[in-house]
């Protein structure tokens, strides 16, 4: 079965500061990874998403991931955290029958 | 890009009574929708898979006479949370997926459920 495990429900952080959202996966089968972002009162939006192809993924506004087979992670890091970045962020992953089994989420505050 | 709505944004309602929640895709068409359920500073649980024209999948666990899931075209499926109770209070949140690509899914904003 496909899991994943967020490390750490809320992370703060100060406007500019270097973002690092963590993410540990546990699969039996070549993992396909996602990163989300929920704003308050919406959906989920597609940051980005590791399927086996470049270890570095880039995402949507300036996220990136990187999948780390020996570490078993893909954590999410944004160089400058922006006031605009502060939401719920969900790690998710693939299971057999293509859908998706999502972490607990880690909730960003930005500090201005 | 692809858009999901949901209706209600928020609905109250009292125990015993039921309760419809609309997903629609409003800009493509989704062959398959899912539904989640999300408890407060918790992820999201999905509850059941919805195909067009066919019968839901539900996930282990969930009640399939609580919850009815129908998807009867392929922009709508209803979510029907019957006989309410205050422990069904939560947030709801659908999402659909194209037929050509399996690893997108389209979330819709959710729905608010409070069972006074």
């Amino acid at each position: 079965a496909q899991s994943v495990t967020q490390l750490g429900s809320h992370v703060s952080v100060s406007e500019g500061a270097l973002v690092l959202l963590r993410c540990n996966y546990s699969s039996s089968v070549p993992p396909y990874l996602f990163w989300y972002v929920q704003y308050p009162n919406q959906g989920l939006q597609l940051l980005l998403k590791y399927t086996s192809a470049a270890t570095l993924v880039k995402g949507i506004n300036g996220f990136e991931a990187e999948f780390k087979k020996s570490e078993t992670s893909f954590h999410l890091t944004k160089p400058s955290a922006h006031m605009s970045d502060a939401a719920e962020y969900f790690c998710a992953v693939r299971r057999g029958d293509y859908k998706l089994s999502f972490g607990a989420g880690t909730t960003v505050t930005v500090r201005a | 890009g692809a858009v999901v709505s949901q209706h209600p944004s928020r609905v109250i309602c009292k125990s015993g009574t039921s309760v419809k929640i609309e997903c629609r895709s409003l800009d493509f068409q989704a062959t398959t929708m899912f539904w989640y359920r999300q408890f407060p500073k918790q992820s999201l649980m999905l509850m059941a898979t919805s195909n067009e024209g066919s019968k839901a999948t539900y996930e282990q666990g969930v009640e399939k006479d609580k919850f009815l899931i129908n998807h009867a075209s392929l922009t709508l499926s209803t979510l029907t949370v019957t006989s309410a109770h205050p422990e069904d209070s939560s947030f709801y949140i659908c999402s659909a997926r194209l037929a050509g690509d399996l690893d997108t899914q389209y979330f819709g904003p959710g729905t608010r459920l409070t069972v006074l």
